[in-house]
């Protein structure tokens, strides 16, 4: 079994500032991690994942993300955030073996001017 | 058309009616999944489609009926719905299930049960 805690509901933040959104899983085998963005009245849509290799990941629109193995965290962050960038962020992890995603509850990331 | 795409974007319906919702990928894909997305809820994996053949059924109710005549094309059959089926219903194509590759979301159909 597997699951996915995004330790933020709500991340509150003004334009230009930095920004981390926390993401803790659990799993008995080994996963895939995966971060999402949701804009409004769409699909998701993949910012980056971690499949094998480096620890950190750099996804599309400035945001990376970093692999922790010992601590179980694939947090993303972004140094500096546009207002564009309001929208709903989820990560995921991926069965390597059965090939099943679970996703987090989802945080939603209010970028003020 | 790119991607993934769903039909209609937005459905009202009353709990006696029959609809249908489809999706489409154009990326050759060969796996297929139904999300429901509702609000204050996480997202609920619903059924999986691999090669045709459905893999995953997460005790969905049965007034949702999934049909997938080929690779590209995805239903969900709705019929006697009850208003906490009202949501966002997302359909997602990835190369396989099981691969490495991520999944690409449709924009899915904002379905209203009245």
């Amino acid at each position: 079994a597997q699951s996915v805690t995004q330790l933020d509901s709500q991340v509150p933040v003004f334009e230009e500032a930095p920004v981390e959104l926390r993401c803790n899983y659990s799993s008995s085998v080994s996963v895939y991690l995966f971060w999402y963005v949701q804009y409004p009245n769409q699909g998701l849509q993949l910012l980056l994942k971690y499949l094998s290799g480096s620890t950190l990941v750099k996804g599309i629109n400035g945001f990376e993300a970093e692999f922790n193995k010992s601590q179980t965290s694939f947090h993303l962050r972004k140094p500096s955030v546009h207002i564009s960038d309001t929208a709903e962020y989820f990560c995921a992890v991926r069965d390597t073996n059965a090939g099943k995603s679970t996703f987090g509850d989802g945080t939603t990331l209010t970028v003020k001017p | 058309e790119t991607g993934v795409t769903q039909t209609p974007r937005h459905l009202v319906m009353g709990m006696t009616n029959k609809k249908s919702l489809k999706c489409e990928q154009h990326l050759g894909h060969n796996a297929m999944y139904w999300y429901k997305q509702s609000a204050k809820k996480p997202l609920e994996l619903m059924f999986v489609y691999n090669f045709k053949e459905q893999t995953e059924n997460n005790s969905v109710p049965s007034r949702f009926s999934p049909e997938c005549p080929n690779s590209s094309h995805l239903f969900l059959h709705l019929h006697t719905l009850q208003p906490e089926d009202s949501a966002l219903y997302l359909c997602a194509s990835s190369q396989v299930q099981g691969e490495r590759g991520e999944q690409f979301f449709g924009p899915g159909t904002r379905l209203t049960v009245l």
